[in-house]
């Protein structure tokens, strides 16, 4: 079936650098993919998202890049905040099955400060 | 919009008993996905309804589980009977027909349930 693989499960990084987290798809008919914070004890809640008609969208400090020939698509945070700990997850639409997600395993993220 | 509602937000009862939770779509919505979530599993779809009609519920555990939608502003997701194994966080969540492709999905706050 449809699957969507997240890797790191965990990454650290100290305050300032950079973050990247990848997730690989296996639906060649998903067309959606957006990313999801989820703070601690809190709801999921969309950061950013793209779409199969564009390879990459840029919000402020966060970035999406997506390759449609090799299935996977990434997140990237730049000059990161310890208010970016938290865990994220990545999306995609699944096959013939509109307003439906298949949500990668998520990713901690710590920011040391 | 309040955004997506869900009661009660946390709930704890013991094994055997007759769990109810509730969920309220924002209005507009036509999409509702119930979801668990737990550190072992993630977060798992467990059903999801268009204009209030289950399209795939192939994510339900078990017969013990059931949801309802019986009109466009409510749904309820009931476990009969709870065991330890169902303790997770429910969430509920929301979107709009897509226009273009899929809709952003907004969760609601989620429901703590613990079974003893």
């Amino acid at each position: 079936g449809e699957n969507v693989e997240q890797h790191p499960s965990t990454l650290s990084v100290q305050e300032g650098d950079s973050a990247v987290i990848k997730c690989t798809y296996s639906d060649s008919a998903s067309n959606y993919f957006p990313w999801y914070k989820q703070e601690l004890g809190k709801r999921p809640q969309l950061i950013i998202d793209i779409r199969s008609n564009v390879g990459e969208k840029k919000d402020q400090r966060i970035a999406v890049t997506l390759n449609k020939t090799a299935k996977h698509f990434s997140l990237h945070i730049t000059e990161t905040q310890p208010e970016d700990s938290a865990v994220y997850f990545c999306a995609a639409s699944k096959r013939g099955s509109q307003g439906n997600l298949i949500f990668g395993k998520g990713t901690k993220l710590s920011v040391k400060p | 919009d309040a955004g997506v509602i869900q009661s009660p937000r946390h709930e704890v009862t013991e094994m055997g008993q007759e769990v109810t939770l509730r969920c309220k779509p924002i209005s507009g919505h036509d999409y509702l996905f119930w979801y668990r979530q737990t550190m072992m599993r993630g977060l798992e779809l467990l059903i999801y309804f268009n204009n209030n009609v289950p399209i795939d519920d192939s994510g339900m555990p078990e017969d013990r589980f059931s949801a309802k939608m019986p009109n466009a502003s409510f749904s309820t997701l009931k476990i009969q009977p709870s065991e330890p194994r169902d303790s997770a966080v429910y969430f509920c969540a929301s979107s709009s027909s897509p226009g273009q492709g899929v809709n952003e999905q907004f969760f609601g706050p989620g429901t703590r349930l613990t079974v003893l």
